[in-house]
């Protein structure tokens, strides 16, 4: 139980382009994702936090205005990197909380896009 | 906001030597605090986890210690084998008690 899925898996796409990621939650419900990039041999840095059917709270430093997230359903939270750039690069992994185990702090990791921009 | 600060970055050990690997926090109120296994180009795997009302935990070769006053926790991992090799990280929930707060990681090499 409690996996969570990532779309796609690698993507390559040309600088000035935009790219969707989709994180899925196969058997529970996430009212909340979570979204972090990971830079090589770097640490996982959070980039917003999703909501179910309201907006994204976004960390420092990380614009709401080139990184767009939905999280229109219960299972399913999307970014979309728009205008890519190679510094973009990176990997991206999503993360979700079962909204069913109340009392439970543990998230549930999805296996992360690698992005590359030429 | 919150800020995790782990260390060492780099860790290598002797199999079956111990390894420890020591993280600090910020934030009084964080409550959660998890560790994570990393291998090269997959996603973080959960391998123990504390909660603030408990001062150690164990399960197996790995164990966690919690010091709230100190705002410190650590990972213990006894009886090392070449396949603990891999990336760590140490977490805490954040402020708002959603998100988790990762440090920087310690790459741990297990020699045989």
């Amino acid at each position: 139980g409690a996996v969570v899925s990532q779309h796609p898996s690698w993507v390559i796409c040309k600088s000035g382009t935009s790219v969707k990621i989709e994180c899925r939650s196969l058997d529970f419900q996430a009212t909340t994702m979570f979204w972090y990039r990971q830079f090589p041999k770097q640490s996982l840095m959070l980039m917003a936090t999703s909501n179910e059917g309201s907006k994204a709270t976004y960390e420092q430093g990380v614009e709401k205005d080139k990184f767009l997230i939905n999280h229109a359903s219960l299972t399913l939270s999307t970014l979309t990197v728009t205008s890519a750039h190679p510094e973009d690069s990176s990997f991206y992994i999503c993360s979700a909380r079962d909204s069913g185990r109340t009392l439970s702090y543990e998230q549930y990791f999805g296996p992360g896009t690698r992005l590359t921009v030429t | 906001g919150e800020n995790v600060e782990q260390h060492p970055s780099t860790l290598s050990v002797q199999e079956g030597d111990s390894a420890v690997i020591k993280c600090t926090y910020s934030d009084s109120a964080s409550n959660y605090f998890p560790w994570y296994k990393q291998e090269l180009g997959k996603r973080p795997q959960l391998i123990i986890d504390i909660r603030s009302n408990v001062g150690e935990k164990k399960d197996q070769r790995i164990a966690v210690t919690l010091n709230k006053t100190a705002k410190h926790f650590s990972l213990h991992i006894t009886e090392t084998q070449p396949e603990d090799s891999a990336v760590y990280f140490c977490a805490a929930l954040s402020q708002a008690g959603t998100a988790l707060i990762f440090g920087k990681g310690t790459t741990l090499s297990v020699s045989s």
